[in-house]
């Protein structure tokens, strides 16, 4: 595609329950990375995935949290039993490869909710 | 542990004045500094990619400085105008790392 598209845009969910945001990152690009900004935060670094290599998963902030990224292309973020603190906008954004300085895109976030 | 600090965190000024953020990271390792605008329920834009030190960047009223040894970048903005206002983050990327670390950003709101 033109642009890399996060689903859904919004999402307000009740704790406990279980999320997933949809990444589509832009065609080609090998390189696929999840982001968090809480309310007040910077950018928080969630998961890195390139091409067929294990995902670097340094970022995410507890094993209720997965991700996963079928065919090199479309990219899921599962957020189990959601807890109030997971409230944030969740961002993709995708490059060529991890060394591409010019080409990092981003999509335009998920904002979830958990009430 | 890369930190990334920007300041202030906020700023409010009058259509037509002239600004500018701090952006301070590593001092070792470097690879790349990004600066990114971010408007809200938009995507990050990206404004400057700068990988050496003493690189200026210019793109029309908005212009960036690096010091890599000293670790700092600044982000001017000449003239702000009322569609300036949005969060600008900054972003470091130290060599073999894959992926950027980024300042909790600048929220700059400009009054017409």
């Amino acid at each position: 595609g033109a642009g890399v598209s996060q689903s859904p845009s919004n999402k307000v969910t009740e704790k406990g329950k279980d999320v997933e945001l949809r990444c589509d990152p832009i065609s080609g690009h090998t390189a696929l990375y999840w982001y968090r900004q809480s309310l007040g935060q910077g950018l928080e670094f969630l998961i890195y995935f390139q091409g067929n290599s294990a995902p670097d998963k340094s970022g995410l902030p507890s094993d209720r949290f997965s991700a996963e990224r079928t065919g090199g292309s479309v990219s899921t973020l599962t957020i189990q039993r959601t807890q109030q603190e997971d409230s944030a906008v969740y961002l993709c954004a995708s490059s060529l490869d991890w060394s591409d300085l010019y080409g990092y895109t981003f999509g335009s976030g998920t904002r979830l909710t958990v009430v | 542990i890369l930190n990334v600090e920007q300041s202030p965190q906020s700023l409010h000024v009058q259509e037509g004045d002239s600004t500018n953020f701090t952006c301070s990271f590593p001092s070792s390792n470097f690879y790349a500094l990004h600066w990114y605008r971010w408007e809200t329920a938009k995507s990050p834009e990206a404004l400057f990619v700068m990988t050496l030190n003493g690189d200026e960047k210019k793109k029309g009223r908005i212009s960036a400085t690096l010091n890599t040894k000293e670790g700092y970048s600044y982000l001017y903005i000449k003239g702000s105008q009322p569609e300036d206002s949005a969060t600008y983050l900054c972003a470091f990327r130290a060599r073999n790392n894959n992926d950027m670390r980024f300042g909790a950003g600048t929220r700059l709101t400009v009054k017409p």
